[in-house]
């Protein structure tokens, strides 16, 4: 079955800790995304991909990194410097980032920081 | 910019009641529009979704119709069950720009 993946799905880091969210799709669309959830707030873009070695950020990039090595994968890293890092993050791929395509999800990652 | 509102929640319904969730968004030229449902715990899946004027949407019983007029999309059911409980994003694409999403409307269904 074609889809996206997301993992761990539950993930507890101390404090000044580097973690990583791993995304993964096999659906060969070009896009992939990823926005964090707070309660009441919907979801904010923190970064997106095009195309394989090329992400930009979005609204709320400021303590996360990326990278695009592959076009199935979608690694997002919440660093230190991110203040409030526990949230549930998700991941989302569509065809093409143009042209109003839907995007598909993936089933989250609730970050808790201790 | 591209924006969406849609009323907050929750909305709390009986089973079999009808339901109405509203939506209306700004934006320029065309946008496509979609619905988006989020049950506990899970990711987003796609609802439904309509890509021009006067074009309605419809799944498991849901249906949007996209009014250019007067900007909205509106989510409806006629008969809610207990396992339509959920999150409803409402949400517009653009030709050259990302998913806007809205804040999210939590609806309640009681049996």
């Amino acid at each position: 079955d074609g889809g996206i993946t997301q993992s761990p799905k539950y993930l507890f880091r101390k404090e000044g800790q580097n973690v990583t969210l791993s995304c993964e799709q096999n659906l060969n669309h070009d896009a992939m995304y990823w926005y964090r959830q707070d309660p009441g707030q919907g979801l904010r873009l923190i970064y997106y991909s095009q195309i394989v070695n090329d992400f930009q950020k979005g609204d709320i990039a400021e303590g996360y990194s990326v990278s695009r090595e592959k076009k199935e994968s979608f690694p997002l890293t919440v660093t230190s410097a991110q203040k409030n890092p526990t949230a549930f993050y998700l991941c989302a791929s569509s065809i093409t980032r143009t042209g109003g395509n839907e995007q598909f999800f993936g089933p989250g990652t609730r970050l808790t920081v201790l | 910019g591209n924006s969406v509102t849609q009323m907050e929640g929750p909305v709390t319904l009986s089973e079999e009641a009808f339901l109405t969730i509203n939506c209306t968004y700004t934006a320029t030229g065309y946008p496509s529009l979609f619905w988006y449902v989020q049950y506990p715990g899970e990711g987003l899946q796609l609802l439904l979704k309509a890509t021009k004027a006067d074009d309605k949407g419809s799944n498991k019983g849901f249906e949007a119709t996209y009014r250019k007029e007067t900007t909205s999309f509106h989510l409806e059911k006629g008969s809610v069950q207990v396992s339509d409980s959920a999150v409803y994003f409402c949400a517009l694409s653009n030709r050259d720009d990302k998913i806007i999403f809205g804040k999210g409307t939590r609806l309640h269904i009681l049996p």
